[in-house]
């Protein structure tokens, strides 16, 4: 079974440029998250779908990041513009469902650095 | 709000040592919880896991015990192998919202 993919894997852009993030769970998964993971801390939930939509995005700094499922199975994470601290790895993962009990498969994440 | 608080590293062992990586957390209502390990090079993955108090989460002979009572989720191991070098990383959810600490670095000498 194939993993969640990612891509790009690594990043370098100026601040004040977009990026985006694009993120293919596995399939079959009806879940997708992502997640921002600065440098020495743990992951921080942005945003989370079921299916195309949005579960929760009460963490997604919405004046700059926006993100998008639209039919349900791929996704992209937008940043527009970027700024020097959001310099981080990107992860994206998925599950089955949205279960307290189900398990989260992650993405190898996608590093970005904002010079 | 809902945190995660873990044992700062880096750990460095010897092989066949016994490993504890403390893990406390803070929450509203009833967590489930999880510890994630990210082996050099490659993605987060679950090592185990526990949804209610006093379940035992268990997963390559590490364990953990869910304790309502010290609201703890410590990792542990018997006897650890190189092959355990990684981060691990403690975590809850509650709701829909997912909470990881800091992690963890764990490094096993020979």
């Amino acid at each position: 079974e194939a993993g969640v993919a990612q891509s790009p894997r690594y990043k370098i852009i100026e601040k004040r440029q977009s990026v985006a993030f694009w993120c293919n769970p596995i399939s079959g998964h009806a879940t997708l998250y992502w997640y921002q993971q600065i440098l020495g801390q743990g992951p921080k939930l942005l945003i989370q779908f079921q299916n195309n939509g949005v579960v929760d995005d009460s963490q997604l700094p919405k004046d700059r990041f926006s993100a998008e499922r639209l039919k349900g199975v791929d996704s992209t994470l937008k940043i527009q513009p970027a700024k020097l601290e959001d310099s981080a790895v990107y992860l994206c993962a998925s599950s089955f469902g949205g279960g307290s009990q189900e398990t989260q498969y992650f993405g190898p994440g996608t590093r970005l650095l904002v010079l | 709000g809902d945190s995660v608080t873990q044992m700062e590293g880096p750990v460095t062992l010897s092989e066949e040592a016994f490993l504890t990586i403390n893990c406390t957390y803070t929450a509203t209502g009833y967590p489930s919880l999880f510890w994630y390990v990210q082996y050099p090079g490659e993605g987060l993955q679950l090592l185990l896991k526990a949804t209610k108090a006093d379940d035992k989460g268990s997963n390559k002979g590490f364990e953990a015990t869910y304790r309502k009572e010290t609201t703890s989720f410590h990792l542990e191991k018997g006897s650890v192998q190189v092959s355990d070098s990684a981060v691990y990383f403690c975590a809850l959810r509650t709701g829909n919202q997912f909470y990881f600490g800091t992690g963890t670095s764990l490094t096993v000498i020979p």
